[in-house]
């Protein structure tokens, strides 16, 4: 168990609508990452916030957004859903920036499916 | 910029070694070292640190070649529990800190 909690785990929705996946952060993380994993894909980096704060952005589309909150926890909402957004998604924690010596401490992912 | 790591898979005997390389086209600061198992999330290995420095909780090694841009995981007479997805993620001089990008990943398959 990493400590950091994503919800839900499965979500099953319709192309053209939106949803938000949340996570908690391990305790005393101020980082958190949210990364895209499609089928025999890598892990796309989407976007990173530390503190509140957006600190680094990837290839995130326009119709996804994410904020993090100042009880750390995070959540990224994605909109106008395609069939093309099903995917893992992934959000991670670290104390600090990953540049540094931040281990980055994944949780076990949103599974989200467009029909 | 993704780092690009080599080989895409590799297929083990229990015993064998192996190396996984990672490159980037542009000077790094650190590297990164993560394995997936199917269906989990990935679990951090280690960290190369420009300079030098290293962290890590597995008996895994790792090398950094900061004028290369380059990084290698040697897996030592694997185990079957070495299977899995392997992903160096690094971050670039010049970017934010906290763009930690991944590669496509090495598949390693340990056999018995």
């Amino acid at each position: 168990d990493s400590g950091v909690t994503q919800t839900p785990k499965h979500l099953i929705t319709a192309t053209g609508q939106r949803v938000t996946l949340r996570c908690s952060p391990r305790s005393g993380d101020l980082s958190v990452y949210w990364y895209q994993q499609s089928l025999d894909q890598g892990l796309q980096f989407l976007i990173q916030y530390y503190n509140g704060e957006e600190r680094a952005k990837g290839n995130i589309l326009e119709r996804f957004s994410a904020q993090q909150f100042p009880d750390l926890h995070s959540e990224l909402n994605l909109s106008s859903l395609e069939l093309g957004d099903s995917a893992l998604y992934f959000c991670a924690s670290s104390a600090g920036l990953a540049g540094g010596t931040g281990e980055l401490f994944f949780g076990e992912g949103s599974r989200l499916t467009v029909l | 910029q993704q780092p690009v790591q080599s080989p895409q898979a590799v297929i083990l005997r229990e015993g064998e070694d192996a190396v996984i390389n990672c490159s980037s086209s542009k000077a790094l600061y650190s590297v990164h070292w993560y394995r997936q198992k199917h269906g989990e999330a990935p679990v951090f290995l280690m960290i190369l640190l420009k300079g030098g420095e290293q962290k890590g909780h597995e008996k895994i090694s790792a090398s950094f070649n900061e004028k290369k841009q380059q990084s290698s995981l040697y897996l030592t007479a694997s185990q079957l529990s070495y299977s899995g997805t392997y992903f160096c993620g690094t971050v670039n001089y010049g970017g934010s800190q906290g763009n930690l990008i991944f590669g496509k990943g090495t598949k390693l398959s340990v056999k018995p």
